[in-house]
Order: structure tokens, then C-alpha cells, then sequence
């Protein structure tokens, strides 16, 4: 297994654009998370789905963030429009079965 | 609320101990984490350690776990340059972390030569 693999790995944007990550998790999961890392922040969790289904989205910080998983092998992050605040680097994770967090390497997004 | 503090740095001599501290808030959760972060990469899982525990070890890492105080500590033995990261202390109040994880915002761990 690859693990969980999120692109893009780097994105820079400029202000109202629309921005979608990507996440392809891995095998024999039931849960995926979605995190934001800030300097500032440090890891916030945006919102995580039990078996394909949004199960708590309150840290989604507005309604310009919206997160899918039409399956269980992917899930999309999106923001529409984007703002320079945005700008982090968001993690996908997911839960094996044995109970172990796996991380993506992230997608670092710069909203000029 | 949950929360999770963990001090910022940490500065050690390559070949002493490290010891990061960690304190939580909410005397319900059931498992706690160390994670490790290297520059440009996603965390890793270090080790883990149950609330009826007090103590685990695995090879060089050392989690010891004060429920009472809700403080929690890695203790790195023989600390060497690939140590070098950020580690960050989380907890979880359900088994295998299905509500997700809360962390702490990460210690980072600078080994002087």
C-alpha cells in the first residue's frame, strides 16, 4: 500500500480562486480526517467521515470550505473563493483498522 | 473544552535524554500520542500509550502517563541528529482515535552538536 497520497503537494493561488485537494487514502480504512497546520494554530481538525459519511465538520472554519468522499477511495477538500488566511498546509489522515493514524504528506497552499 | 500544551523547544546536547512534557485537559480520553513531524513531511505515529497505563517503553522512546496530574512525557535516550523534529502530544476520547485526534501544537526538538 502507498499510503495515504494527497496532491497537489504544492499550490499557490491568488485570492478567489477556487482550490480542491485531493485525497486518495488507504486500503482497509473507515475513517479519513481532513486537518489544517498553522504556525499559529498548529493542527486544527476540519471535519472526518465514518464510512464515507461527514460525521463532524465543526471545525470547518466557514462555508467557503466544503469536503466530499463520494467513495471510499478518495476525498476532496475545497474552498471557494480562497483567502490569503487560508494559507496552510492541510493533512489527510486515516484510520487503519489495527487503529493507527496515517498522515499524507500534505498539500501546502499559498493564497497570494 | 479540549486541550492540548505542549512547550514550544527544546534544545539537548546530541547523546543526552530528551524529555518532552505534554498536559491535557479532559479526563476522558483513552489514548494518548506521540507523533513526529520532519520538515515537509506528514506525522508520523511514534507510540501510543492507554489511560490504564502508566508506563511504556520501546526501545529508546519512554512514555511515562500521570493521569492524576494529566500530564504525559516522551523521554528520548541517546538523543541523535535523525531526532531532530517536532513532536506533538494528542489524545483521543474514543478507541483508535475514530472522533479524531486533538494536538497539542508541537515541541521542537533542536539537537546542539
Amino acid at each position: 500500500d502507498a499510503g495515504v497520497i494527497q496532491s497537489p503537494r504544492h499550490e499557490v493561488t491568488e485570492m478567489g480562486q477556487e482550490v480542491t485537494l485531493r485525497c486518495k487514502p488507504i486500503s482497509g480504512h473507515n475513517s479519513l480526517f481532513w486537518y489544517r497546520q498553522t504556525m499559529m494554530r498548529g493542527l486544527e481538525l476540519l471535519i472526518y467521515f465514518n464510512n464515507n459519511v461527514p460525521i463532524d465538520d465543526s471545525g470547518m472554519p466557514e462555508d467557503r470550505f466544503s469536503a466530499k468522499m463520494p467513495n471510499a477511495s478518495f476525498s476532496t477538500l475545497k474552498i471557494q473563493p480562497s483567502e490569503p488566511r487560508d494559507s496552510a498546509v492541510y493533512f489527510c489522515a486515516t484510520i487503519h483498522l489495527t487503529g493507527e493514524l496515517f498522515f499524507g504528506e500534505g498539500s501546502r497552499l499559498t493564497v497570494l | 473544552g479540549e486541550d492540548v500544551e505542549q512547550s514550544l523547544f527544546l534544545s539537548v546536547r546530541e547523546g543526552d535524554s530528551s524529555v518532552i512534557n505534554c498536559t491535557y485537559t479532559d479526563s476522558s480520553s483513552t489514548y494518548l500520542y506521540w507523533y513526529k513531524q520532519e520538515p515537509g513531511a506528514g506525522l508520523q505515529l511514534l507510540t501510543y500509550i492507554f489511560s490504564n497505563m502508566d508506563m511504556k517503553q520501546d526501545q529508546r522512546l519512554t512514555v511515562l502517563l500521570n493521569k492524576k496530574d494529566k500530564h504525559l512525557s516522551l523521554r528520548i535516550a541517546d538523543t541523535q541528529t535523525g531526532d531532530s523534529a517536532i513532536y506533538f502530544c494528542a489524545e483521543s476520547l474514543m478507541g483508535g482515535g475514530a472522533d479524531g485526534l486533538t494536538f497539542g501544537k508541537g515541541t521542537h526538538l533542536i539537537i546542539q552538536p
